[in-house]
């Protein structure tokens, strides 16, 4: 069983929609991050957690550290907002930079 | 644009061959990190610096090397280059550790025939 672990693995949905992608994880971390990447393969951080819940924009990310669980939301979804979301966690204790990712979800949204 | 530089964008090699990627990190970042994304691993954490020193190191062959220079470019070397070591090299960068916020370059597109 892989460390971290995204679902749904594809995710089709039409313009307008609310999406939700889901980041299980099996080890203790200190920090999540929510990244973005497009076709061409560049990668974004969209977002840093650590506890509770952030915003930007139309996206929204939360963090259940007891539960090991973080959600990325997508409201208003729009076709631009297509690309593979990847969950990776940094574990707690003395590993500085080592990130583990889940597979990653691919989400296509239609006009 | 992260502010992250990556060259070369695309490399086609052979196996046998040896080749270095060159990253350079954002202005005023002293961390680097290295990643490699495959097909079939996914992402995977290479190796990380911190202002010129090794502070991490994850699932990083033998064969590969990485070191950050007094200017805090990186160089990540692979040698003795395998079919299996096609992938998407991206190089990232961050204020401190992991805990602020990570940027990423666009990655080298490695390909060994």
């Amino acid at each position: 069983k892989n460390e971290v672990e995204q679902s749904p693995q594809n995710l089709t949905a039409q313009e307008g929609e609310f999406i939700t992608i889901n980041c299980s994880y099996s080890v203790g971390i200190s920090a999540l991050h929510w990244l973005q990447q497009h076709p061409g393969g560049g990668i974004v951080s969209l977002f840093m957690l650590s506890s509770g819940k952030k915003k930007h924009g139309r996206l929204i990310a939360t963090i259940n550290i007891q539960e090991k669980h973080s959600s990325l939301h997508i409201t208003a979804s729009h076709p631009r907002d297509s690309a593979v979301y990847i969950c990776a966690v940094k574990a707690g204790g003395t590993s500085y930079g080592k990130l583990t990712f889940g597979q990653g979800t691919i989400l296509t949204v239609h006009p | 644009d992260s502010g992250v530089t990556q060259t070369p964008k695309h490399l086609i090699t052979a196996t046998g061959q040896r080749v270095t990627l060159r990253c350079s990190p954002r202005s005023g970042d002293l961390s680097v990190y290295w990643y490699q994304q495959s097909l079939d691993q996914g992402l995977q954490f290479l190796i990380q610096y911190y202002n010129g020193e090794e502070r991490a190191k994850g699932n990083i062959l033998e064969r590969f090397s990485a070191q950050q220079f007094p200017d805090l470019h990186s160089e990540l070397n692979l040698s003795s280059l395998e079919l299996g070591d096609s992938a998407l090299y991206f190089c990232a960068s961050s204020v401190t550790f992991p805990g602020n916020t990570i940027y990423f370059g666009e990655g080298s597109w490695l390909t060994v025939v």
